[in-house]
């Protein structure tokens, strides 16, 4: 039974550019949700996805974008890539009031 | 304003002691509560989770206690094994949104 997965796995962009990150849930779960850990720090919440839908959204600017398809599949776009945006994106899936279950993360560098 | 805080950024326990992480919220609207545990390059794994309607949970060597007065948990691991070495993150949550407010995480060591 496959966890979550997340693709890729290292990445480099410049400044300025956009990049989109997938997710795949766990086996399962339909809710899936995105986190910015900084170096040093814990998860911070990005947006959470359920049917399709952002259902909630915490404290990034619109630069963030998500996408959940039919078979519970998300992405994560940026654009306009900052320096302050290098940090390792995580993908949580989780199935109604049950704990998120992590992906091993994207990690994000910008030059 | 961090919601979820970690004081100790590092602990080290030996090898069969116990180990107590702790970790104290400001939001009273906070009613489910999670530990994690991260080793480098992987993500967080869930550990124990405890309802703000309790105020212990155990799991094996893995037992939460939640005070809520204080606004205070803490995780207790015993007896702790050199595996138990990783980072330990608390996260929060509160009404039912489902969006996880996490401290910034401790390290611990357990020496054999």
């Amino acid at each position: 039974d496959a966890g979550v997965t997340q693709s890729p796995t290292h990445l480099i962009k410049t400044r300025g550019q956009q990049v989109t990150l997938r997710c795949s849930p766990k086996s399962g779960h339909d809710t899936v949700s995105w986190y910015q850990q900084a170096l040093g720090q814990g998860p911070q919440f990005i947006f959470q996805y359920y049917e399709e839908e952002e259902r909630q959204r915490g404290n990034f600017p619109d630069r963030f974008s998500g996408h959940q398809f039919p078979n519970y599949s998300s992405e994560l776009n940026v654009n306009a890539l900052l320096l302050g945006d290098s940090a390792l994106y995580l993908c949580a899936s989780s199935e109604a009031n049950q704990p998120q279950h992590f992906g091993d993360g994207t990690r994000l560098s910008i030059l | 304003d961090q919601q979820v805080k970690q004081n100790s950024p590092s602990l080290s326990v030996q090898e069969g002691r116990i180990s107590i992480l702790n970790c104290d919220y400001t939001n009273s609207m906070f009613d489910y509560f999670l530990w994690y545990k991260k080793y480098p390059a992987e993500g967080p794994t869930f550990l124990i989770s405890i309802s703000s309607i309790k105020d212990k949970n155990e799991d094996g060597r893995f037992t939460v206690f939640l005070n809520k007065s204080a606004k205070h948990l803490s995780l207790h691991i015993v007896p702790s094994q050199p595996g138990d070495s990783a980072v330990y993150f608390c996260a929060a949550a509160g009404g039912n949104t489902g969006k996880l407010i996490f401290g910034q995480g401790t390290t611990l060591q357990v020496k054999p």
